[in-house]
């Protein structure tokens, strides 16, 4: 089955530029999308079609994905982007969604 | 707005049946494809498996032997079965909203609240 592996866990400090990245085998080939899940709360997109932001998504969440990872950049990072963010794909092979492992992203 | 609410069970006995049923509410089930996904405490997000307004149905390779969904247009409703259920299916559970019937894009961009069920006898 397919997988997507994402770093437990990322620090970065206020103002500063949080990067996380997804890995699965030829990702690049595929869309990629990333959502932000708060405690307690549903998890919300925040890039799809590896670059695409929704409409209320902040300036500050970019993506990428190129060969076999998938990126989600947050610049300025501030204390509301604090949450577990989970990168998505299509896999047309078993005609399912998988889930990236997520990553918690704590802004000390 | 489109609202999506999760409702069912909260306690189900091993080896029992899991059912839970998705309302819709700000528009249709028509036209749109539809997942169930779940997440244990404190762990990752799993897709268990979509159903397309007609009934067509794509799961989860891992869960497909025990998984029925079904779709009724006139409640603009649909559900959940998830068969021989042992402590492991124990979590929350999200119905969502893809969009890739009107535009192509396979994401989710509506979700519920979420639904806690919990395997134990």
């Amino acid at each position: 089955s397919y997988e997507l592996t994402q770093p437990p866990s990322v620090s970065v400090s206020p103002g500063q530029t949080a990067t996380i990245s997804c890995s699965g085998d030829n990702l690049g080939e595929k869309y990629a999308c990333w959502y932000q899940q708060k405690p307690g709360q549903s998890p919300v997109v925040v890039i799809y079609e590896d670059t695409r932001r929704p409409a209320g998504i902040p300036e500050r969440f970019s993506g990428s994905n190129s060969g076999n990872t998938a990126t989600l950049t947050i610049s300025e990072t501030q204390a509301m982007d604090e949450a577990d963010y989970y990168c998505q794909a299509w896999d047309s092979g078993t005609a399912s969604y998988v889930f990236g492992t997520g990553t918690k992203v704590t802004v000390l | 707005q489109v609202q999506l609410q999760e409702s069912g069970p909260g306690l189900v006995k091993p080896s029992g049946t899991l059912s839970l049923t998705c309302t819709v509410s700000g528009g249709s089930v028509s036209g749109h494809y539809w997942s169930w996904i779940r997440q244990p405490a404190g762990k990752g997000l799993e897709w268990i498996g979509r159903i397309y307004s007609s009934g067509t149905t794509e799961y989860n390779p891992s869960l497909k032997s025990r998984v029925t969904m079904s779709v009724d247009t006139s409640k603009n409703v649909f559900s959940l079965k998830i068969d021989s259920v042992s402590a492991a299916d124990t979590a929350l559970y999200y119905c969502a909203r893809s969009p890739e019937a009107r535009s192509g894009k396979r994401y989710f961009d509506y979700w519920g609240q979420g639904t806690l069920v919990t395997v134990s006898s």
